[in-house]
């Protein structure tokens, strides 16, 4: 098992752009968890899934994000008309139901210029 | 709601010094988990320790070891004999135990620790 895979690694974009990340967790866990990260902050949870089952959205998560699982397998997070605060690192994280750990992705950073 | 305090924002210690990260944390729930994660310059997320808020029980795993007090909401994390590789931000998380649907790993972070090792 290579753990949780995230891509692309690195994004740069305009303002105004739609943007679409990728994350491959590790395969036999079923809940999967996105994360945004700020320099200088800690991850903040923005979704999570079980299976294919979106179960819980934070209120970080504007109306500009979605993020699926079709399969319950892996996972896209998509930013439509990207903004300069948009601009972090995202996380993406998988568990399995039976311990708590979450193994982390590398994640993804985005530059909105 | 969950909260996560890490005071402390940037150490630097001497290689072999001992050093110790501190968390205190704030919650509602009678039972939750806390973790350390490691985050090196690579940014992945490492994942440490973990510790159940109905076990008070303090352990050492290898250079590692923590120091759980539920009367005071904290829970601090000390490397023994630091080295230079584990210089890296040091995130202190809280999550609830989770019901019917099994384990939770919903993660509450404070803010980091910056911790570097010179030789």
């Amino acid at each position: 098992d290579t753990g949780v895979s995230q891509n692309p690694r690195h994004k740069i974009t305009k303002r105004g752009q739609n943007v679409t990340f990728r994350c491959d967790p590790i395969s036999e866990h079923n809940r999967l968890y996105w994360y945004r990260q700020t320099l200088g902050q800690g991850p903040e949870f923005l979704t999570y899934f079980q299976n294919e089952a979106q179960l819980e959205k934070s209120r970080l998560l504007s109306d500009r994000f979605s993020a699926e699982r079709p399969k319950g397998s892996f996972s896209t997070l998509e930013i439509q008309r990207t903004e300069q605060g948009d601009s972090a690192m995202y996380l993406c994280a998988s568990s399995s139901g039976s311990i708590p750990e979450a193994f982390f992705g590398q994640g993804t950073r985005l530059t909105v210029v | 709601a969950q909260k996560v305090t890490q005071a402390q924002t940037e150490i630097s210690v001497v290689e072999k010094e001992d050093v110790t990260l501190d968390c205190v944390y704030e919650t509602r729930d009678t039972t939750y988990y806390l973790f350390w994660y490691k985050q090196p310059p690579s940014g992945e997320l490492v994942f440490l320790i973990r510790r159940n808020s109905f076990d008070e029980q303090n352990e050492i795993s290898g250079r590692y070891s923590w120091n759980f007090q539920k009367s005071t909401s904290s829970f601090n994390f000390t490397i023994t004999a630091s080295q230079v590789v584990d210089s890296a931000v040091y995130f202190c998380a809280l999550s609830e135990v989770g019901g019917a649907l099994g384990a939770n790993s919903k993660l509450t972070f404070g803010k980091g620790i910056t911790l570097s090792v010179r030789p």
